[in-house]
């Protein structure tokens, strides 16, 4: 149980272009889910948290207008990079939490490379 | 504010060797305390947990307990194997803040 899965796998696009990763629980409902970064050899980044039916809270120093955020139903969550740049290429892992849970479930990640 | 601090990486190690990865937190409340474990090219997964102050998590051989008292959530494992090469996060969950904090991630070769 407890199966997060994220789509694309992997996405190669032009600078300028806006490029959406969809997460999703796949047997439960995820109440909270989470987006992190994660740069090569490095520990992930926290970008935001996603509660269900409200806006996501950013953390400091990202843009949120940058990296939309969408949580529209208790099993997806969405991530829409805009206007893309090669700095944002990166490894976006997503994550959900249960109602009341502590423990946040993993998806296996999206690595987007921007030319 | 709220941060852990772990073993830096990376730690190579022979097969069948006793591994042991360090991990402290600061204490501001009770988090929950995790290990996480990242495979090569994939996202990362639980390995285990515990929710409060003596419990021990254990999972396909690895352990850690829950010491309040220095604050610390040490990975182990008696006898590593080449497959238990990974990148091993350590994150304090805070309730208060509703996040996980990570760790640096050590990462760990097992050498055949």
């Amino acid at each position: 149980g407890a199966v997060v899965s994220q789509h694309p796998s992997r996405v190669i696009c032009k600078s300028g272009t806006s490029v959406k990763i969809e997460c999703r629980s796949l047997d439960f409902q995820a109440t909270t889910m989470f987006w992190y970064r994660q740069f090569p050899k490095q520990s992930l980044m926290l970008m935001a948290t996603s509660n269900e039916g409200s806006k996501a809270t950013y953390e400091q120093g990202v843009e949120k207008d940058k990296f939309l955020i969408n949580h529209a139903s208790l099993t997806l969550s969405t991530l829409t990079v805009t206007s893309a740049h090669p700095e944002d290429s990166s490894f976006y892992i997503c994550s959900a939490r249960l109602a009341g849970g502590d423990t946040q479930y993993f998806g296996p990640g999206t690595r987007l490379t921007v030319l | 504010g709220n941060s852990v601090t772990q073993m830096e990486g990376p730690v190579t190690l022979s097969e069948e060797a006793f591994l042991t990865i360090n991990c402290t937190y600061t204490a501001t409340g009770y988090p929950s305390l995790f290990w996480y474990v990242q495979y090569p090219g994939e996202g990362l997964q639980l390995l285990l947990k515990a929710t409060k102050a003596d419990d021990k998590g254990s999972n396909k051989g690895f352990e850690a307990t829950y010491r309040k008292e220095t604050t610390s959530f040490h990975l182990e494992k008696g006898s590593v194997q080449v497959s238990d090469s990974a990148v091993y996060f350590c994150a304090p969950g805070y309730s208060s803040a509703s996040k996980i904090i990570f760790g640096s991630g050590t990462r760990l070769s097992i050498r055949p």
